[in-house]
């Protein structure tokens, strides 16, 4: 079946960096866009960006554009998530999730499935 | 960016009940980019409804969508005590948006 694994838990220092992978299995890992969203505790969700990780074209939404870098390694089926000059506010659990319809039709930013959910601490 | 408002924020009904959520949109939305997802408590949100009313795969025809323009609706025929979660709709027009939830709690 299709799953979507994601790295433990972080607690990092504010200005510093966290980098976050989602394992992919159970279909073709290039075939479909990978999201990345984001729920800060208690708070509602707020979409990141995306990768087409067969080319690795990335489109990032403007509030974390200069601060985050979406990657993938298809030799691994995994996809990462790098946010920088973290701060206090980015204190959430960050998911991973794949977008419903294949790359070669059009994503459809409709994710299903997600991944299990990655808390990452800000805190000094 | 397109501001999604759910109501009520939270909805109190017994098993059993018939459930209505609304999101209502700040201007107008595709059906075509209209989402509902379900999130309980410690997991990952679940796609329940994409398109404004096409059921994702093996999601219960309880669940059904429906709307159009600014105003959409997520109804639940007859509330299953695993149905009490919290419902976000989401949206993607010039850019993506969740609306804030609405927690659907036991009475």
């Amino acid at each position: 079946q299709v799953q979507l694994v994601q790295s433990g838990a972080e607690v990092k220092k504010p200005g510093a960096s966290v980098k976050v992978s989602c394992k992919a299995s159970g279909y073709t890992f290039t075939g479909y866009y990978m999201h990345w969203v984001r729920q800060a505790p208690g708070q509602g969700l707020e979409w990141m960006g995306r990768i087409n990780p067969n080319s690795g074209g990335t489109n990032y939404a403007q509030k974390f554009q200069g601060r985050v870098t979406m990657t993938r390694d298809t030799s691994i089926s995994t996809a990462y998530m790098e946010l920088s000059r973290l701060r206090s506010d980015d204190t959430a659990v960050y998911y991973c999730a794949r977008d419903l319809g294949p790359v070669v039709v059009a994503a459809t930013f409709w994710f299903d499935p997600w991944g299990q959910g990655t808390l990452v601490t800000v805190s000094s | 960016e397109i501001v999604l408002t759910q109501s009520p924020g939270t909805l109190s009904l017994s098993p059993g009940e018939r459930a209505t959520l609304s999101c209502r949109a700040s201007q107008s939305v595709s059906s075509s980019y209209l989402a509902w997802y379900q999130q309980k408590p410690g997991q990952a949100p679940r796609l329940l409804i994409y398109g404004a009313s096409s059921r994702a795969t093996g999601i219960p025809d309880r669940f059904s969508g429906s709307g159009s323009g600014t105003d959409f609706t997520l109804t639940i025929s007859r509330l299953e005590p695993e149905d009490f979660a919290v419902y976000y709709c989401q949206q993607y027009g010039s850019s993506l948006t969740f609306g804030q939830g609405t927690k659907l709690e036991i009475k």
